[in-house]
């Protein structure tokens, strides 16, 4: 059974610009959460989708956004990157009320 | 608002030794989970570990083991005969078991050095 699939695995952006990052979530699942990792932050919950809706937001911007398609794979999208989105996005899936499989990351940096 | 803990920001074991990481929390609901996540140096977040709050028996998956105190919302993660790669992160992890969310929120970490 194919895991977490997070897409692209790196990314250099310059400020100002916009940047989408893709996950693929484990086959059954219909939850999606996304993390922001920074070595000052740790852990940050940025959102979770369940059957293309958003269920919970974190505490970021508008600047982020997101959505979920009908086939559970989810986007995130950053505009007008800033310097201090340079971070280690993670996507999770769960099943029920289960715990989360995460991908491996998309290492984002913004220079 | 819940908050997790980690008051160990780094630990060494040697090799074929025991250690304990700490994690403390705080919340007001009675009915939730923990979590121990493992992320070694592949950024790859592994599940290690997790217990449910209404269950008084601590959970054990073959060398890892914790130690739940419910009343000093205390969760600790010990490992056994430690191995070369149980080196990395240890994130200690709380999620609500209220329906509509699975928004975790996790601790700032441990590094783990294991010592040949």
């Amino acid at each position: 059974k194919a895991g977490v699939t997070q897409t692209p695995r790196y990314l250099i952006k310059t400020r100002g610009q916009q940047v989408t990052l893709s996950c693929s979530p484990i086959s059954g699942h219909r939850s999606v959460s996304w993390y922001q990792q920074t070595p000052g932050q740790g852990l940050q919950f940025l959102f979770e989708y369940f059957s293309e809706t958003q269920r919970n937001k974190g505490n970021f911007p508008g600047r982020f956004s997101g959505r979920q398609f009908s086939n559970s794979r989810s986007e995130m999208n950053v505009s007008t990157l800033e310097l201090g989105d340079s971070a280690l996005y993670l996507c999770a899936s769960s099943l029920g009320d289960s715990e989360a499989f995460f991908g491996q990351g998309t290492r984002l940096t913004v220079v | 608002a819940q908050t997790v803990t980690q008051s160990q920001p780094e630990m060494s074991v040697q090799e074929a030794e025991t250690v304990t990481l700490s994690c403390t929390y705080d919340t007001s609901e009675s009915d939730y989970y923990l979590f121990w996540y493992k992320q070694p140096p592949s950024r790859q977040m592994i599940l290690v570990i997790r217990q449910e709050a209404y269950k008084q028996q601590n959970a054990t998956e073959n060398r890892f083991s914790v130690n739940f105190q419910k009343a000093a919302k205390s969760f600790s993660l010990k490992i056994s005969d430690s191995q070369l790669g149980d080196a990395a992160m240890y994130f200690c992890a709380y999620k609500r078991t209220t329906s509509g969310t699975y928004k975790y929120i996790f601790g700032t970490g441990t590094r783990l050095k294991v010592l040949a």
